[in-house]
């Protein structure tokens, strides 16, 4: 049971080149998110999703897609990367929607936009 | 709106000594909390959680945490402190409410902890 696992871990883009992350769990989850974390300012909700073919914005989505096509994945895409994007970004999981679900969250991905 | 205030960015303590990590919130509605810590080049790991009932919540690896709804607190609490305990700490809310954005989380802004020998 690997949990929440993503890749990559490590990018440098330039300014202006796209990328995607994967975000995979093997628990069965309906939730998945994607935060960012930046120094001084904790984790920031990107986007969300409640399940399969579901995507949803959260408190910073510009410059980021999204998409939920299997269940077990969710990829964040930036499509033209800017500095203001360097950043760690970290996926998360949960069950369901009951109070008491807590979030699992993967490694992190370490970006750079050059 | 949610919100999550960790009021100190540094906290020292000596090893053996116990810890504080401080954190308030903001809800509309009642108040769902959860501790998180990450460890240099890791990922999120859940501590503890309140959700209901007894105000002194017991969680992973000899911590708690005390919800005091009076002062809108829910602050981490350790009686002896291990070097290993360094790390992140994260204070977050949990949004209750109906619709698209349940399940959300609003985290503070972490809190570093440093345990010296």
């Amino acid at each position: 049971n690997a949990g929440v696992t993503q890749t990559p871990k490590f990018r440098v883009l330039k300014t202006g080149q796209s990328m995607t992350l994967l975000c995979a769990q093997d628990m069965n989850h309906e939730y998945m998110y994607w935060y960012r974390q930046d120094p001084g300012m904790g984790l920031r909700l990107i986007h969300y999703s409640v399940g399969e073919g579901t995507t949803a914005k959260g408190e910073v989505p510009d410059g980021y897609n999204v998409s939920r096509l299997k269940k077990q994945n969710f990829l964040l895409g930036l499509e033209s990367a800017a500095p203001s994007q360097t950043s760690v970004y970290f996926c998360a999981s949960s069950y369901g929607v009951e109070v008491g679900r807590e979030q699992f969250f993967g490694p992190g991905t370490r970006l750079t936009v050059l | 709106a949610q919100s999550v205030a960790q009021p100190e960015d540094q906290v020292n303590v000596a090893e053996g000594n116990p810890l504080t990590v401080k954190c308030t919130y903001s809800v509309s509605g009642n108040p769902y909390l959860f501790w998180y810590v990450q460890y240099p080049n890791r990922g999120l790991q859940f501590l503890l959680k309140y959700i209901t009932g007894d105000n002194l919540v017991k969680g992973s690896y000899g911590f708690e945490a005390e919800f005091n709804k009076s002062q809108t607190s829910f602050h981490l609490k350790k009686p002896s402190a291990l070097v290993s305990d360094s790390a992140l700490y994260f204070c977050a809310v949990r949004d209750g409410g109906r619709g698209s954005t349940l399940g959300r989380l609003y985290f503070g802004r972490g809190t570093q902890l440093t345990v010296w020998p």
